[in-house]
């Protein structure tokens, strides 16, 4: 199963107005990273917070984590129609070196 | 640095034909990931290596997929016979070290008919 779940699995917004997704999971973790995913392209790394660090910014984008509930939470702030793709979270337990992916938020920012 | 480079992007084929996948990694990277993507199961792991040798295959669907990295720089995931369940973008990612970002390749959509 999923590690990471992602909510809400869609939204939608107008351009400018902020977006934030949350991110859950179920095991310890050595860090959570984003992810972004233009249609029908790879995925690109966004930012990753290590399980010691509890707010983590680059440009307009602010990440959260709370270990004691397993959740983050990814803003984008003064959103621009550009943003429009699809997020993902995904966590690298404390062993090993696979990230498990959760299923991703799609985000449409409307001009 | 190209990025993570993988071929074909597209590859349509016929149930039961061989099918490979091929990728080659950001030079220095010691860590080589295959995924695989569908509406239904999302994005999924089926392997990774480390310097060149496999370290967690238990996401390999079945015995008709295979991966394999001769040398730091190429690996090739191969699926003999293909089937249309398998049909999928399958994605290539490097990084280094264990811990670090991921980067990955643009995909390559197959399909199997």
């Amino acid at each position: 199963s999923q590690q990471g779940e992602e909510d809400p699995q869609a939204l939608s917004i107008q351009e400018g107005e902020n977006a934030t997704m949350n991110c859950s999971y179920k095991t310890s973790i050595n860090n959570l990273q984003w992810y972004r995913q233009n249609s029908g392209r790879g995925l690109v790394h966004l930012i990753l917070i290590r399980s010691n660090e509890r707010e983590k910014h680059s440009g307009r984008l602010r990440v959260t984590l709370d270990t004691s509930k397993k959740s983050s939470s990814l803003l984008i702030t003064a959103s621009r129609a550009a943003d429009t793709a699809s997020y993902f979270c995904a966590t690298k337990e404390t062993s090993g070196s696979r990230l498990t992916f959760g299923e991703g938020t799609q985000l449409t920012v409307n001009p | 640095d190209a990025g993570v480079i993988q071929s074909p992007r597209h590859e349509v084929t016929e149930m039961g034909q061989e099918v490979t996948l091929r990728c080659k990694p950001i030079s220095g990277h010691d860590y080589l990931f295959w995924y695989r993507q569908t509406m239904m199961r999302g994005l999924e792991l089926l392997i990774y290596f480390n310097n060149n040798v496999p370290i967690d295959d238990s996401g390999m669907p079945e015995d008709r997929f295979s991966a394999k990295m001769p040398n730091a720089s190429f690996s090739t995931l191969k699926i003999q016979p293909s089937e249309p369940r398998d049909s999928a973008v399958y994605f290539c990612a490097s990084t280094v070290g264990a811990h670090n970002e991921q980067f990955f390749g643009p995909g390559t959509r197959l399909t199997v008919l």
